[in-house]
């Protein structure tokens, strides 16, 4: 059984609309939660990285949130623009050495005008 | 600064043959992984090397073999391709000592084994 689970697993949104992408996991112990982005043929890119103590983060209009206590965090995407068609992947690492991770399978996100 | 660069971009393979896949980083990255990517699979982990003359296997290391030349370069080899072994790979690197570096990917080796 995957130990990071992303819901949905794929949407499409209006350009200018805003939406939510969730990440539950299971791994522990947990060292902190990072959420990458993936264009089509290219490799992923970090966007944001939360840590046990942090509940929000942004970063330009990708905002994370983290509750350690139920294990869920959430990307908002707010306004969202054409280039934000991508695949989001959510990154546990495990407390510890070796940089142990355990990947989500992605959320497919389409931005259509 | 390139990143990490891997090469080729694609390749298709007919079963049995082999091939290597290249991967060089210019970030002065101590630890270097290769990763699969499959439709409705999450990026899996086939070995990494936490530091130059070092190597570990990963989730799924059969049919593959590594080679970290030096601290740039991590190489992975197939030996006798096989059509489960099609995939997108995806060479990354980190810096090792950093409990919040990322992982920095490269641009994946499309790859057909038929």
């Amino acid at each position: 059984k995957n130990q990071v689970e992303q819901s949905p697993q794929s949407l499409i949104i209006l350009e200018g609309k805003n939406c939510t992408l969730q990440c539950n996991y299971t791994v522990s112990p947990f060292s902190n939660l990072r959420w990458y982005k993936q264009d089509t043929g290219r490799g992923p890119v970090s966007l944001t990285i939360m840590t046990f103590s942090e509940n929000t983060k942004s970063n330009g209009r990708y905002t994370a949130t983290l509750d350690a206590d139920t294990k869920q965090s959430s990307l908002h995407i707010t306004a969202s623009q054409l280039s934000d068609s991508a695949s989001y992947i959510c990154v546990v690492r495990l407390l510890g050495g070796n940089n142990r991770l355990a990947f989500g399978k992605g959320n497919q996100v389409v931005v259509i005008p | 600064n390139a990143g990490v660069t891997q090469t080729p971009k694609f390749q298709v393979l007919k079963t049995g043959q082999s091939m290597t896949l290249q991967c060089a980083q210019d970030m002065n990255h101590n630890s270097m992984y290769w990763y699969r990517q499959d439709p409705g699979m999450g990026l899996r982990l086939i070995y990494y090397s936490a530091s130059e003359g070092t190597t570990d296997k990963g989730e799924v290391p059969n049919g593959y073999n590594v080679s970290r030349l030096n601290k740039r370069e991590f190489s992975l080899r197939l030996e006798s391709a096989a059509p489960s072994q099609t995939s997108v790979y995806f060479c990354a690197s980190s810096a090792r000592d950093r409990w919040d570096s990322p992982l920095h990917f490269g641009n994946g080796t499309r790859l057909t084994v038929t």
